[in-house]
């Protein structure tokens, strides 16, 4: 049985930068890609960006170019997401995804439980 | 980037109705459509993907279908935990986007 458990709430000052991790277990963890999701408080699900368990290639979504970095700790089966020069505007809940496929079908099957993250002065 | 349109929100029904939410996407995305739900301070969970494919251990009141532009979440028989929220996300190419989701209330 899979499972995604993420750090836990932070707290952040506009400007500062926040690393949420993704610990993963019950599965081969190169076979899978991470993708990252956010939701701002009563807003939707947006896609940040995934990356590749297997060799590290990451593919971020325009808007968050040059601010997020997805890396991935394979020894202890963990993935990262750190954002920088944080704004108001990212106060969300972020969730890390490891990502299924059937074919060349991709979904979000098992989702960690999200970590808030909330940029206020 | 595809964007990805929901329909009705909210959407009010009662406990044995059939439903239907629809989702539109900006260009031609075959198949490559997911159903999520999502509870109110919980992550989403897959119901559909590739369309019309049934997740493991999804009730099968739930069913999908289209393809190309326009989709459709059609449950059949409501029942008082499905009222939730729900998104669809393509996978086409990235980015990987969601529709703006549709609330699914209790009439």
């Amino acid at each position: 049985q899979v499972q995604v458990v993420q750090s836990g709430t932070e707290v952040k000052k506009p400007g500062a930068s926040v690393t949420v991790s993704c610990k993963t277990s019950g599965y081969a963890f190169t076979t899978r890609d991470i993708s990252w999701v956010r939701q701002a408080p009563g807003q939707g699900l947006e896609w940040m960006g995934f990356i590749s368990a297997s060799d590290g290639n990451t593919n971020y979504a325009q808007k968050f170019q040059g601010r997020v970095a997805m890396t991935t700790d394979t020894p202890t089966s963990t993935a990262y997401m750190e954002l920088r020069n944080l704004r108001s505007d990212d106060t969300a809940v972020y969730f890390c995804v490891v990502e299924g496929a059937s074919g060349p079908y991709v979904y979000f099957d098992d989702w960690g439980q999200g970590t808030q993250v909330t940029v206020s002065s | 980037d595809i964007q990805m349109t929901q329909s009705p929100s909210p959407l009010s029904a009662s406990v044995g109705d059939r439903v239907a939410i629809t989702c539109r996407a900006s260009q031609n995305i075959a198949n490559y459509l997911n159903w999520y739900q999502q509870k109110p301070g919980k992550a989403p969970k897959l119901l559909i993907y590739a369309a019309s494919s049934l997740q493991s251990g999804v009730p099968s009141r739930f069913s999908g279908s289209g393809s190309g532009t326009d989709f459709t979440l059609t449950i059949s028989s409501l029942q008082p935990e499905d009222f939730a929220t729900y998104y669809c996300q393509q996978s086409y190419i990235t980015p990987r986007t969601f529709g703006g989701g549709t609330k699914l209330e209790i009439k």
